[in-house]
């Protein structure tokens, strides 16, 4: 398997759930992001780590709360999210995490806040 | 906040007509910039990364970037239809370090058969 891979692709939870979203790279990248896409709004970075150390939190609400067990892992944990969580969650990977790295996208989590 | 605009569209071409997409950018000082397309229910997909002023060709895509006006273009000649999808525009934040990039909010373009 190659690229950057994210499961589950849907998700619906309540607002009282306690889930996780996954990301895996298979590319050798040292660096992996959070971004979330909401309808009609650009991509937002939430999170970034490089070499498993979180180096950047975007101010991101803590009912979302990231873990980077090593350089080709990424989750993404959730808990008691609001109807306004709803969107589609990309994880992201880069050699490094450099201005002129490109950044390979997996196909994203589409979430479903009820 | 930098901020990156593109125009929404929905841009609609015909097949083997150029596509023009256009994307502003607010920092002045910005030094490179990323060209994604993203299909439908897919991730993002980089295509074209641009540095220096001027043109940059891929294949059917050019890249166009004049840091005086701060906009940068992509052209898509002999436009497909394969080639519908929303382009987005990214620029790295010059204050950070790390790989944060400014996503603007993507144009849709249509190319018709």
């Amino acid at each position: 398997e190659t690229g950057v891979t994210q499961t589950p692709r849907h998700l619906v939870m309540g607002m009282t759930n306690k889930k996780s979203l996954k990301c895996e790279q298979h590319l050798g990248h040292n660096a992996m992001y959070w971004y979330k896409q909401s309808a009609k709004k650009p991509l937002e970075l939430m999170f970034v780590y490089n070499f498993k150390e979180q180096t950047e939190n975007n101010s991101v609400p803590s009912r979302f709360s990231p873990e980077c067990p090593n350089s080709s892992h990424l989750f993404l944990h959730l808990h008691t999210l609001q109807p306004e969580d709803s969107a589609l969650y990309l994880c992201a990977s880069s050699q490094g995490a450099g201005k002129l790295e490109p950044q390979h996208f997996g196909d994203g989590t589409r979430l479903s806040i009820l | 906040q930098k901020e990156v605009e593109q125009n929404s569209g929905p841009l609609s071409v015909p097949e083997g007509a150029i596509a023009s997409l256009n994307c502003t950018y607010s920092d002045r000082g910005s030094q490179s910039f990323f060209w994604y397309r993203q299909y439908s229910g897919k991730s993002p997909e980089l295509i074209m990364f641009i540095y220096s002023n001027g043109d940059k060709e891929d294949g059917r895509f050019t890249a166009q970037l004049n840091k005086a006006s701060q906009y940068v273009s992509l052209l898509i000649r002999d436009s497909q239809p394969s080639d519908s999808a929303t382009y987005l525009c990214a620029v790295p934040d010059r204050g950070s370090t790390l790989g944060r990039l400014y996503f603007g909010r993507g144009t849709q373009l249509t190319v018709w058969p």
